[in-house]
């Protein structure tokens, strides 16, 4: 069965600095990939996404995700975090077999420091 | 704008009283979400229709039924609420582009 691992359940980063969060998914067929952001006590919101093309995929708020089919992964990263980027955020899939159904990895909070 | 809109936010119900969430959209998707998110965890898909097909997940519990009377209106009928069934209810939209628009979630206390 289709899977979506985020290392990591919390990473803390300091204002300024690298933002890293890892995805790996498990499908011999790329999947949609998708990254999700969610503020306290409030829906998900879209920040980029994969089907087919170009793998490096820019998304809003800075963000941008590479696909590599070698690696199964899809890590997200911004180059320079702010406390608004406080957040939760999960990662995707959807299989390449023309459902709708979504597996959504376990979440990473973000922890920003000032 | 459009949109995808839950009410009420908040919900409180009593044990064993049954309960309905509401979902509606100004996005003409095709597809409708309902999703059950505890503290700290990912949304758990309960089930979802494409149009009029509906499409229950294995391990969701019969205490959990859906209805779609129309394109923009879901809802989620809880027939006998337990503690466990405390969480925050999360409805979702999307087309064949497979993105999915979040509303903004209903948070039920079970008393």
């Amino acid at each position: 069965a289709q899977s979506v691992t985020q290392l990591g359940s919390h990473v803390s980063v300091s204002e300024g600095a690298l933002v890293l969060l890892r995805c790996n998914y498990s499908s011999s067929v790329p999947p949609y990939l998708f990254w999700y952001v969610q503020y306290p006590n409030q829906g998900l919101q879209l920040l980029l996404k994969y089907t087919t093309g170009a793998t490096l995929v820019k998304g809003i708020n800075g963000f941008e995700a590479e696909f590599k089919k070698s690696e199964t992964s899809f890590h997200l990263t911004k180059p320079s975090a702010h406390m608004s980027d406080a957040a939760e955020y999960f990662c995707a899939v959807i299989p390449n077999t023309g459902g709708f159904k979504t597996i959504f990895g376990a979440g990473t909070r973000l922890f920003v420091k000032a | 704008d459009a949109m995808v809109i839950q009410n009420p936010r908040y919900q409180v119900t009593q044990f064993g009283k049954p309960v309905t969430l509401s979902c509606s959209q100004t996005l003409n998707h095709n597809v409708m979400y309902w999703y059950q998110q505890k503290s700290s965890q990912a949304p758990k898909l309960l089930f979802h229709y494409y149009d009029k097909d509906f499409n229950n997940e294995a391990d969701t519990p019969d205490n959990f039924q859906s209805r779609r009377p129309n394109t923009s209106f879901c809802f989620l009928d809880i027939r006998s609420p337990g503690l466990g069934d405390a969480a925050m209810y999360l409805c979702a939209t999307s087309t064949d582009s497979k993105t999915q628009y979040f509303g903004p979630g209903t948070r039920l206390l079970v008393l």
